[in-house]
This record gives structure tokens, C-alpha cells and sequence, in this order.
């Protein structure tokens, strides 16, 4: 199994460029997550997705959208980056079919924009 | 909303001590899940324990145990016999019972193992 596979692992972006950040589980998980990770800063969420077909925002949701094109993906998208999103993107995955479950990472992305 | 803090932004211990991270937290749920998290260089995350609110005997995973103090809100990490490999990040984390809506994360704690 190779857990959750996060695409790409860095990426350099000018202002208003826009990019998308594609994340695959392969563990049957039925909820999905994406999260950015900033300097100093713990992990917060911006959204997800706790059943194939459905959405929500998290706490820092503004400049981005995401899409849960499948069980196994969900995807993150900038439409117009900004320096601002400069910051770690991990993804994760859970089973909430059983409380408690944890939840499992990607390796993350670098994202830079100038 | 559910709140999480940490507040000791970096920690050192000698090699084979012990050492206690703290982290508290808020929330107005009755039934929720607390984690910690090692974040090493690498950054992958990786779990290290969990507790549930409803269970008052605390979690231990070989060298990792928990204190957790579900009156005061208190969920603190006790690493003994510090290892080299221990040095990372640790994040504290809460979920809301379900979990399917996400974790919230204290800002993290930089542990530092001196040999």
C-alpha cells in the first residue's frame, strides 16, 4: 500500500497563476483532508470531505477549492495563487466509519509563490 | 469551535531522560479524541498515541504515555528513556467525536535530544 501519494512534492508559482494539488489514498478511507502547515503554526484545515460526493469548508477555506473526484481522490485547487499561500499542503485520510480512527498524511507539499 | 494549545515552543532533554510536553485544550463536545503527532524532519506526520475523553485510563504506546485531566482539559505527553529518534515536532490534536470534519492542532512543540 502506498498510504496517501501527494502531487507535486514542490512547486514555484508567480502571483495569479493558478495550480492544482492532487491527492490519492489507497486505504478505503472515506473521509479526506487537506491542510496547510505555515511557520510556527500547527496544521489547519482548509477542507474537506467526509464522504465521496460531499464537501466543507475548514477554518482557512478563502483562495481555494477543492473536489473529491472519487473515493480514492481530492483535489485542491488555487485559482489565483497568492504570496499569502505560501505554506506546507499535506493531505490526509481517515476511516470515521470508526470513531477515533487516526488520520493518515501525505508527505506534503512545498508551495512558494512570488 | 474547539481550541488547542501548546505552549512550550521548544523543549531539550538529555538522551535516556524523561520529558512531559503539555498541551491544553477546549471544547464543547461531550465524546472527542486527543492525538499526538510527530512531525521529524522529514515532515511526514506520524501518530504517536490517542486517547478517548471517555476513558479515564490513560493511553500508552511502549515509551509514550499520556496524562490526561479531562476536568481540566489537560492532555500532556510523557516520553521516557528519550531516544536520538524522538527529536521532531509534536503536535497535540483534538477531533470532535466523529472526526470526519477534522482535527484542530496545538502550534507545536520543538523537541531537542541532547546526547
Amino acid at each position: 500500500n502506498a498510504g496517501v501519494t501527494q502531487t507535486p512534492k514542490f512547486q514555484v508559482l508567480k502571483t495569479g497563476q493558478s495550480m492544482t494539488l492532487q491527492c490519492a489514498q489507497d486505504m478505503n478511507h472515506n473521509s479526506m483532508y487537506w491542510y496547510r502547515q505555515d511557520p510556527g503554526m500547527g496544521l489547519r484545515l482548509i477542507y474537506y470531505s467526509a464522504s465521496e460526493g460531499t464537501t466543507d469548508k475548514g477554518e482557512v477555506p478563502n483562495g481555494y477549492n477543492v473536489s473529491r473526484l472519487n473515493k480514492r481522490e481530492f483535489s485542491l485547487r488555487l485559482e489565483s495563487a497568492a504570496p499569502s499561500q505560501t505554506s506546507v499542503y499535506f493531505c490526509a485520510s481517515s476511516d470515521t466509519r470508526r470513531e477515533g480512527d487516526e488520520q493518515f498524511f501525505g508527505p506534503g507539499t512545498r508551495l512558494t509563490v512570488l | 469551535a474547539q481550541t488547542v494549545t501548546q505552549s512550550q515552543p521548544e523543549m531539550s532533554v538529555q538522551e535516556a531522560e524523561t520529558v512531559t510536553l503539555s498541551c491544553t485544550y477546549d471544547t464543547s463536545e461531550s465524546d472527542y479524541y486527543l492525538f499526538w503527532y510527530k512531525q521529524p524532519p522529514s515532515r511526514q506526520m506520524i501518530l504517536v498515541i490517542r486517547q478517548e475523553a471517555y476513558k479515564q485510563q490513560n493511553a500508552t504506546e511502549n515509551r509514550f504515555s499520556v496524562n490526561f485531566q479531562k476536568a481540566a482539559k489537560s492532555f500532556s505527553l510523557k516520553i521516557s528513556d528519550s531516544q536520538l529518534g524522538d527529536a521532531a515536532m509534536y503536535f497535540c490534536a483534538s477531533d470532535s467525536g466523529g472526526g470526519a470534519d477534522g482535527l484542530t492542532f496545538g502550534k507545536g512543540t520543538h523537541l531537542i535530544i541532547q546526547p
